[in-house]
């Protein structure tokens, strides 16, 4: 099976920068996906990695070490509007489909 | 705004009603998601259907029944539910292909489903 980890609640402040770490246990890695949800809305992708190293887009950044089962997500100059909850999903080889397994996500609070 | 659509946004229903939930993808995509998110816990897969065959059910119980008509529709008929079940339902859509490279999954805005 699979096994995800990520902090439950983070905080920091407007302008500055956060990073929330996932760590996962896998067999079949394909793959590792950022999702931002705010409450009441769909999950947005946010970036992709699948080797190792960093992803920078924008504001946001990610980075996956495949043999440490670990990846960060970077949000720089925080806004107001980044406070919603950060998913980390790991794709798994399956005999059909796309398969997400998801992390509980974690909540970011941006305050000023 | 997404390419993918989910009706009805809101549903409150008795034990022992019967409802479905629909969802429409406007993306060309040729796999649809069925997952279930309640409070404090992660997103659960419950189907997957890839070229309209199921191609997944993460040992859903039997009073969640999918269908899949069409690459671009995907149901969810609900009986006989259990308060439990009361959670926010979301359909993604993907584009699956043998080499297998992004293929992000595409949320719709889920139904937020009440059991009385």
């Amino acid at each position: 099976g699979q096994n995800i980890d990520q902090p439950t609640e983070m905080t920091a402040t407007e302008g500055a920068i956060v990073q929330i770490n996932c760590t996962y246990q896998t067999s079949g890695f394909n793959g590792l996906f950022w999702y931002q949800q705010h409450a009441g809305e769909a999950p947005t992708f946010l970036s992709y990695n699948v080797l190792d190293g960093l992803e920078e887009k924008g504001r946001f950044s990610s980075f996956l070490s495949r043999s440490k089962g670990y990846s960060y997500l970077l949000l720089k100059e925080l806004q107001m509007k980044d406070s919603a909850s950060y998913l980390c999903a790991v794709r798994v080889i399956t005999g059909g489909g796309n398969k997400l397994t998801f992390g509980t996500g974690t909540q970011l609070k941006v305050e000023l | 705004e997404t390419g993918v659509t989910q009706t009805p946004r809101h549903l409150v229903m008795g034990m022992t009603n019967k409802k479905s939930l629909k969802c429409e993808q406007h993306l060309g995509h040729n796999a649809m998601y069925w997952y279930k998110q309640s409070a404090k816990k992660p997103l659960e897969l419950m189907f997957v259907y890839s070229l309209e065959e199921r191609v997944e059910n993460n040992s859903v119980p039997s009073r969640f029944s999918p269908e899949c008509p069409n690459s671009s529709h995907l149901f969810l008929h609900l009986h006989t539910l259990q308060p439990e079940d009361s959670a926010l339902y979301l359909c993604a859509s993907s584009q699956t292909s043998v080499t297998s490279s992004y293929n992000e999954q595409f949320f719709g805005p889920g139904t937020r489903l009440t059991v009385l």
